[in-house]
């Protein structure tokens, strides 16, 4: 099955700089690449994504990238602010049999210092 | 409001009691599942349901029981609890597949002592 590692586990920027988290894919076949901010004691919420076709997506201050030969993807965050302080997860779905399933990264801590 | 909603939110419990966690959406989306969330594990799904009576395994279902005879609940079921199902819990739903948006519930976390 699909396997994803996600770098950094816990990462602190000074408010205003730029956030960088990475990660990697096992399976070539993935096609779905969401990442998702978990923000202290709520669930896990949808804040970009990215499909296959597709090298760089961004919105306002934030951009993913895709590299599909490395098999790996990123997270940037510019302008950081103390409302990015979360958890962020990555993720990559590959149909399988009907069901598109999503594996998860194991997440990373990112603490804006104002 | 749409939402998926999740009870208890917490729970401690002991080995071995039943217990079920609710989880309900108001968005008539057709996919559902569950996850746990551990430190440094991430987030990994027990089960899935594709729609109603449709139900399937996820990466870690030992220990766990669901069903699904309605669209908007997707209750999780544990027959009996042991320590290592201490962890928080989150449901998820999504219009068509797990590859769509996933709506998350707020969480339910359970210690099993």
């Amino acid at each position: 099955g699909e396997n994803v590692e996600q770098h950094p586990s816990t990462l602190s920027v000074q408010e205003g700089d730029s956030a960088v988290i990475k990660c990697t894919y096992s399976d070539s076949a993935s096609n779905y690449f969401p990442w998702y901010k978990q923000e202290l004691g709520k669930g896990p919420q949808l804040i970009i994504d990215i499909r296959s076709n597709v090298g760089e997506k961004k919105d306002q201050r934030i951009a993913v990238t895709l590299n599909k030969t490395a098999k790996h993807f990123s997270l940037h965050i510019t302008e950081t602010q103390p409302e990015d302080s979360a958890v962020y997860f990555c993720a990559a779905s590959m149909s399988n049999f009907g069901n598109e399933k999503l594996t998860f990264g194991t997440g990373t801590r990112l603490t804006i210092i104002p | 409001e749409a939402q998926v909603t999740q009870n208890p939110r917490y729970l401690i419990t002991v080995t071995g009691k039943k217990l079920t966690v609710t989880c309900s959406q108001n968005m008539n989306h057709e996919y559902m599942s569950w996850y746990r969330q551990d430190p440094g594990l991430g987030l990994r799904q027990i089960y899935y349901s594709m729609n109603v009576e449709v139900t399937d395994k996820g990466d870690v279902p030992e220990g766990y029981k669901v069903s699904r005879k309605e669209k908007r609940n997707f209750p999780l079921i544990l027959e009996s609890p042991s320590p290592n199902q201490t962890s928080l819990y989150f449901c998820a739903s999504s219009r068509g597949t797990g590859a769509a948006e996933q709506y998350f519930g707020p969480g339910t976390r359970l210690t099993v002592t």
